[in-house]
């Protein structure tokens, strides 16, 4: 089956760092990709769609300036969380859109940041 | 309101017998329906994924959709402990593709 990885995996960081996350479709090529947030017992929120060669499309609420988000190739979309603070932490998960399937969303493993 | 109503549980159930989940929703712009089990700090997995309303099997899995009353189901027979985990509900309109809607996620625990 379709394989997305992400790394790191959990990330700690100090409040007012940038931080980088990455996302890749290891066996196909995507797209597009997703970015979601995830609180703990809380469901999944869409952050941005990403897609291969264009800007992303930011869910309303998200600012842009502060979730960078780069999809420079059709395996690599990248997440980056600018001067991060401790309301950024939070499990941030990807997903990825297989460009010969119709419908279907491919997970990360998802990464667990932490703001200090 | 939430446009997608899920229970979070916790849901405990002894091993083989039948989990069954469900959730709400208010849209009914929605038209396609998934279910996604998410073990602890993993990303969510499909498991279903239906558009009409009736019933789908896939193995164990059995899951519902009806349109009329914007309610659907996912059972799981003959549970095991390696059921337990996250289920999570996730819709989406016909046009809006990869956005997805989800529930907040029943949490299922299967005892041995």
């Amino acid at each position: 089956g379709a394989v997305v990885s992400q790394h790191p995996s959990w990330v700690i960081c100090k409040s007012g760092t940038s931080v980088k996350i990455e996302c890749r479709s290891l066996d196909f090529q995507a797209t597009t990709m997703f970015w979601y947030r995830q609180f703990p017992k809380q469901s999944l929120m869409l952050m941005a769609t990403s897609n291969e060669g264009s800007k992303a499309t930011y869910e309303q609420g998200v600012e842009k300036d502060k979730f960078l988000i780069n999809h420079a190739s059709l395996t690599l979309s990248t997440l980056t969380v600018t001067s991060a603070h401790p309301e950024d932490s939070s499990f941030y998960i990807c997903s990825a859109k297989d460009r010969l399937e119709t419908d279907t969303q491919y997970f990360g493993p998802g990464t667990r940041l932490t703001v200090l | 309101q939430k446009e997608v109503e899920q229970d979070p549980g916790p849901l405990s159930v002894p091993e083989g017998a039948i989990v069954s989940l469900n959730c709400t929703y208010s849209n009914s712009a929605f038209q396609y329906f998934m279910w996604y089990r998410q073990y602890s700090r993993k990303g969510p997995e499909l498991l279903m994924y239906t558009y009409s309303s009736g019933n789908k099997e896939d193995g164990r899995f059995t899951a519902q959709v009806d349109k009329s009353s914007k309610y659907i189901s996912l059972f799981i027979r003959d549970s095991q402990p390696s059921d337990s985990a996250t289920y999570l509900c996730a819709m989406r309109k016909a046009d809006s593709w990869g956005k997805l809607q989800f529930g907040a996620g029943t949490q299922v625990v299967v005892t041995p």
